[in-house]
């Protein structure tokens, strides 16, 4: 029944280390979206993908790649974590058909990166 | 690109009392101006959304206001609840670039 769920819900991982997060929608949107939550609680969008196709990258370190499997996925891989990278992620998706952006969001991922 | 001041960052209210929340943006190509509550430890959700069509919408205890000229909006919630406690972040988009930019945040705490 869940509209925008995400896995794993924890992560703690060590420096240097790859790891993903993955990201499903079963509410038939077009557009999905990664956005990260710092320790000071500020949300800012990372990617945005619209029927899989890559549309907003925010000047996010190329150790970030997204991948979209289909319209109902987003995954977010890591490659080379940093202390800095821990945060808590978000998944969000939102109607292509709406020209606003009602944007639905996961419960999030809380990455720690030691 | 568009930048979202949010006011104040913290508030405490009185059970009962009305509670409200500022934001200003920079980018007046924006018309789309929803509100997310998040909750200790959850997403961010929707609680109600402006377009800039409208100058004030309202949903029971909750309003939003705008003022597209001098480029702010507010939240407003009367008869405060202590379930009302969270986190509370404007954001702000405008047509064609499918993403928010969020505010700071307001962590609003009703006191019993």
């Amino acid at each position: 029944d869940t509209a925008v769920s995400q896995t794993p819900k924890y992560l703690v991982t060590q420096m240097g280390n790859d790891k993903s997060i993955k990201c499903e929608q079963n509410l038939g949107h077009d557009t999905m979206y990664w956005y990260k939550q710092d320790s000071k609680k500020f949300l800012k969008i990372m990617f945005s993908y619209n029927n899989k196709e890559l549309i907003i990258n925010e000047t996010v370190p190329n150790r970030f790649s997204p991948k979209s499997p289909d319209k109902a996925h987003l995954n977010l891989h890591i490659n080379s974590l940093e202390l800095g990278d821990s945060a808590v992620y978000f998944c969000a998706s939102s109607p292509l058909a709406v020209s606003y952006n009602e944007q639905f969001f996961g419960p999030g991922t809380r990455l720690t990166v030691l | 690109g568009e930048n979202v001041e949010q006011h104040p960052s913290t508030l405490s209210v009185q059970e009962g009392d009305s509670a409200v929340i500022k934001c200003t943006y920079s980018d007046s190509a924006s018309n789309y101006f929803p509100w997310y509550k998040q909750e200790l430890g959850k997403g961010p959700q929707l609680i109600i959304d402006i377009r800039s069509n409208v100058g004030e919408k309202k949903d029971q205890r909750i309003a939003v206001t705008l003022n597209k000229t001098a480029k702010h909006f507010s939240l407003h919630i009367t008869e405060t609840q202590p379930e009302d406690s969270a986190v509370y972040f404007c954001a702000a988009s405008r047509e064609g670039r499918r993403a928010l930019t969020f505010g700071s945040g307001t962590r609003l705490q009703v006191q019993p």
